[in-house]
Parts: structure tokens; sequence; C-alpha cells
């Protein structure tokens, strides 16, 4: 029952860094999704990803990528860090990129950015 | 564009007390309304959906919610919670094609 799978769980960068957070869903799942959150501001949508070779930007996508490798897989990449984005990144995903779709989440990833 | 208010950050509680989270929601389109809960450390967990259909949705763990049209609330209730219910409660909107936005979160801490 893995679920959504998330690598790594913490990480420490330095400013100017790059780095990719790596998910993994094993539901079968068409649709994925990237969030951030942040103390008093719940989750907020990054990127996402409707089906296999789609995706579009969420609510605060700047200075991040993301590639969606396969069905089970989507990347979010940082590709010069800044402290800004030190924050708890989780995954998700879910059958349809439909509304009335309830998403599963991953565990996290905890990044520092010093 | 929908949006969502918990107006409460944090609820503090005694064990077997009964709680009631609440959350308010603003949509110009029909609605779909989540509770998710976090524990520690962890990712966050579906505890009931509202879709359509009868307005007292039932969830895991005893929770239940209420959607209600008129007011654009669905508040999410527990008739006594147990110290493993200390968690941080989301309540999340979407519709139309809007994605699934949070609420800033609800803090239940629940003392012995």
């Amino acid at each position: 029952n893995a679920g959504v799978t998330q690598t790594p769980k913490f990480q420490v960068l330095k400013t100017g860094q790059s780095m990719t957070l790596q998910c993994a869903q094993d539901m079968n799942h068409n649709s994925m999704y990237w969030y951030r959150q942040d103390p008093g501001m719940g989750l907020r949508l990054i990127y996402y990803s409707a089906s296999e070779g789609t995706t579009d930007k969420g609510e605060v996508p700047n200075g991040y990528n993301v590639s969606r490798l396969n069905k089970r897989e989507f990347s979010l990449r940082l590709e010069s860090a800044a402290p800004s984005q030190t924050s708890v990144y989780f995954c998700a995903s879910s059958e349809e990129n439909y509304s009335n779709q309830p998403q599963h989440f991953g565990d996290g990833t905890r990044l520092s950015i010093l | 564009a929908q949006s969502v208010t918990q107006l409460d950050s944090q609820v503090p509680v005694f064990e077997e007390a009964p709680v009631e989270l609440r959350c308010n929601y603003s949509s110009s389109v029909s609605v779909y309304l989540f509770w998710y809960v976090q524990y520690p450390n962890q990712g966050l967990q579906l505890l009931l959906k509202y879709l359509s259909g009868s307005t007292l949705v039932k969830g895991i763990n005893g929770f239940e919610a209420e959607f209600n049209k008129s007011q654009t609330s669905f508040h999410l209730r527990k008739p006594s919670v147990h110290i493993s219910d200390t968690a941080e409660y989301f309540c999340a909107v979407s519709g139309g094609f809007q994605k699934l936005v949070f609420g800033t979160g609800t803090r239940l801490l629940v003392s012995p």
C-alpha cells in the first residue's frame, strides 16, 4: 500500500543550488500535482499534470519546473534555489483531473534553503 | 474563483468533549467540498467529502460535516474527541474548472 512516494524526505540546500524532488504513485492515477505548504498559508498548487504528457502552471509556479516522466512519476525541479523556497513540498495524485476527485498525498519533502 | 476561510487557527479541547471546526467558502459555481487531516510529519489524508446529495456527510474516525448552501459553510464535527485526533485539519473546495483550493488549516489540540 505505498500510494504516493516522495523522495527525499528532508534536504538542505545552499542558495543557488539546484535540486529535483521525485514523486511516484502506484494507483494508476492519471493526474498528479505538486503543492507547497507554508505556515499559516495552507497548501498552494505549484504545477499539475492532468495526464501523461501534459503539465500546467498552478498558483505559484515561479522558480519551479516539472516533468511528467511517465504515468507513475512526476518530478519538481528547483533550478536555482532561493530562501523563499524553504517549505514543505507535497505531491498528490487523483484518478482524473476533475474537480470532484479527491487527491491522495505523499508524506512530503521538507526543504530548507540557506 | 473559489476561496476557503477557516477562522480558527487553533482549537483546544478536552478529551471526550465535542468539537466543531468551522469552514466557510466562497464560489460562483457549484462546489465540491473536502476535509483533510494532517498528522505530524505526514501528508494529508481525506476525512470526508461532499459531492452531491445528502448534506450530512459521514467520514472516517467518527467525523461528520454538514453542507449548508445558504450559509456557504461546511463545518466539521465530532461528538467525542480522543487524544489521537490531535492534528491539523484542512477544508478544501473545488468546482467548475477550478483546482482544489485549501484553507489555512485549524490545529486541533486534545488534552487529557
